[in-house]
């Protein structure tokens, strides 16, 4: 079956550190993998997303490369703010079927 | 559009009461989830419908749940009777692209449930 696996949070950084989430898959049959970001009080909404292997997608100033040799696709960005405080899921899905398979979520606090 | 809508957006309910959360998904979308988010499990997947059928409800936790898709607009969750631990936020999510794998799914505000 499909997993994915993220780091445990909370992640707590400085203003304008630099941010790393990591997250590996496994999964039956070729996925695309998703970043999404969860502010207080809201649904989760999609960061970013990459469809094969070595894309990169990115927004917001976030960025993951798609991994296969390692299968991960790491979160990160070089300089976050206290607005990125948030939770944020890595999910994968694959060619072989229909539903979104969610990590465990990681808490990023960013303190000013 | 506007999005998966969801409502209420917060119900606070009595134990053994029925409750009933609602979704409208996206225009076009042809599949629709709905996930239950609690800090002690994180988010779970509670069963998802493809073209209004119920494809895979093996995250329902027992008999007291249940769930409708009557139509490719509206969706329900009932909870039947309610129990304090069913305290969580419940959130809809809708996708379209059928089994393509490069589309994501949108998600609701969700709504946030408590039973006393």
């Amino acid at each position: 079956g499909n997993s994915v696996t993220q780091m445990e949070g909370p992640v707590t950084l400085s203003e304008e550190a630099f941010l790393t989430i990591n997250c590996t898959y496994t999964a039956t049959g070729y996925p695309s993998l998703f970043w999404y970001v969860q502010y207080p009080g809201e649904g989760l909404q999609l960061l970013l997303k990459a469809t094969k292997a070595d894309d990169k997608g990115s927004n917001k100033g976030f960025e993951a490369t798609y991994r296969k040799e390692t299968t991960s696709f790491h979160l990160e960005k070089g300089s976050v703010q206290v607005s990125d405080s948030a939770v944020y899921f890595c999910a994968l899905i694959t060619n072989a079927g229909n539903m979104l398979t969610f990590g465990g979520g990681t808490r990023l606090m960013v303190k000013p | 559009d506007a999005g998966v809508i969801q409502s209420p957006r917060h119900e606070v309910t009595e134990m053994g009461q029925e409750v009933t959360l609602r979704c409208k998904p996206i225009s076009g979308h042809n599949s629709l989830f709905w996930y239950r988010q609690t800090m002690m499990r994180g988010l779970e997947l509670l069963i998802y419908f493809n073209n209004n059928v119920p494809i895979d409800d093996s995250g329902m936790p027992e008999d007291r749940f249940s769930a409708k898709m009557p139509n490719a607009s509206f969706s329900t969750l009932k909870i039947q009777p309610s129990e304090p631990r069913d305290s969580a936020v419940y959130f809809c999510a809708s996708r379209g692209g059928g089994v393509s794998r490069n589309t994501e799914a949108f998600f609701g505000q969700g709504t946030r449930l408590t039973v006393v």
